[in-house]
C-alpha cells in the first residue's frame, strides 16, 4: 500500500530560526514528490514539485531534497516568519498510466514572535 | 488571475437533502479533482475527471458523484448526505501529464446534521 509519513507532526520555533521537516514514503512506482503549505482554512499551495533526477529545488527560503534511494525528503526552512506557520503537506506522485498522488498529514509549524 | 473557485465556502445541512458544490477553473486545464480532509487524514481523492465527460473514482467515492460537462466545471453532489460526509472539500485542477503544478480552491467546509 502506497504511503506517505511526515515528522515530526507539530513543531514550534522561534521567528528567525530555521528548521527541517521529514517525509519518507513507500510509494510506487515513483513518479515524483511535491510539497505543500497550506494556511489555516485554505487550500494547499505548491511549493515544489521534484522528479526521480532531481535532489534539491528552492523557492525562496523553501529547500526540498529528495532521496530516491532512501525514499525521503526534507523541506528545510530558512530565517523563518511568521507567516510560515501553517501546515506543509508531502504529496508522493506514482505513475499508474495516470498520476496517483498519495498525501501525507502534514506537519503542522507554528513560529513564534 | 488563475483561480479554482469553489461555492459555497461554507454548507450546513440535514442528513438527505441533497446539495450540490460548484467548482470553476480558468486555466484551461483537462485534470480536475475533488478531494476530502478530516482531521489526522491526509487529503484523499474522492473523483477525478482527465477532461470531458471523462470522470472516474478516488480513493473515497461513496456517496458522492460528479459530472463534467464543460472543461471549466466539475460540480461534486451529494445525493443523500449523512453525518459522516462532514468535512472539508477541496476541488484542484492541473494539466494532464505528470509533474505539473495542481492548484487548489479555496476549500468548501461542510456540516452534515
Amino acid at each position: 500500500k502506497n504511503q506517505v509519513e511526515q515528522s515530526p507532526q507539530s513543531l514550534i520555533i522561534l521567528e528567525g530560526k530555521n528548521c527541517t521537516l521529514q517525509c519518507n514514503y513507500t510509494v510506487s512506482p515513483f513518479s515524483n514528490l511535491r510539497w505543500y503549505k497550506q494556511d489555516t482554512g485554505r487550500g494547499p499551495v505548491s511549493l515544489t514539485i521534484m522528479t526521480f533526477s532531481e535532489n534539491t529545488k528552492s523557492n525562496g527560503r523553501y529547500t526540498a531534497t529528495l532521496d530516491a534511494d532512501t525514499k525521503q525528503s526534507s523541506l528545510h526552512i530558512t530565517a523563518s516568519q511568521l507567516s510560515d506557520s501553517a501546515s506543509y503537506i508531502c504529496v508522493v506522485s506514482a505513475d499508474f498510466g495516470n498520476e496517483k498522488l498519495t498525501f501525507g498529514t502534514g506537519t503542522r509549524l507554528t513560529i513564534i514572535p | 488571475e488563475a483561480q479554482v473557485t469553489q461555492n459555497p465556502r461554507y454548507l450546513i445541512t440535514v442528513t438527505g437533502k441533497k446539495l450540490t458544490v460548484t467548482c470553476s477553473q480558468n486555466m484551461n486545464h483537462e485534470y480536475m479533482s475533488w478531494y476530502r480532509q478530516d482531521p489526522g487524514l491526509g487529503l484523499r481523492q474522492i473523483y477525478y475527471s482527465m477532461n470531458v465527460e471523462v470522470t472516474d473514482k478516488g480513493d473515497v467515492p461513496e456517496g458522492y458523484k460528479v459530472s463534467r460537462k464543460e472543461k471549466r466545471n466539475f460540480p461534486l453532489i451529494l445525493e443523500s448526505p449523512s453525518p459522516n460526509q462532514t468535512s472539508l472539500y477541496f476541488c484542484a485542477s492541473r494539466n494532464s501529464g505528470f509533474s505539473y503544478e495542481q492548484y487548489f480552491g479555496p476549500g468548501t467546509r461542510l456540516t452534515v446534521t
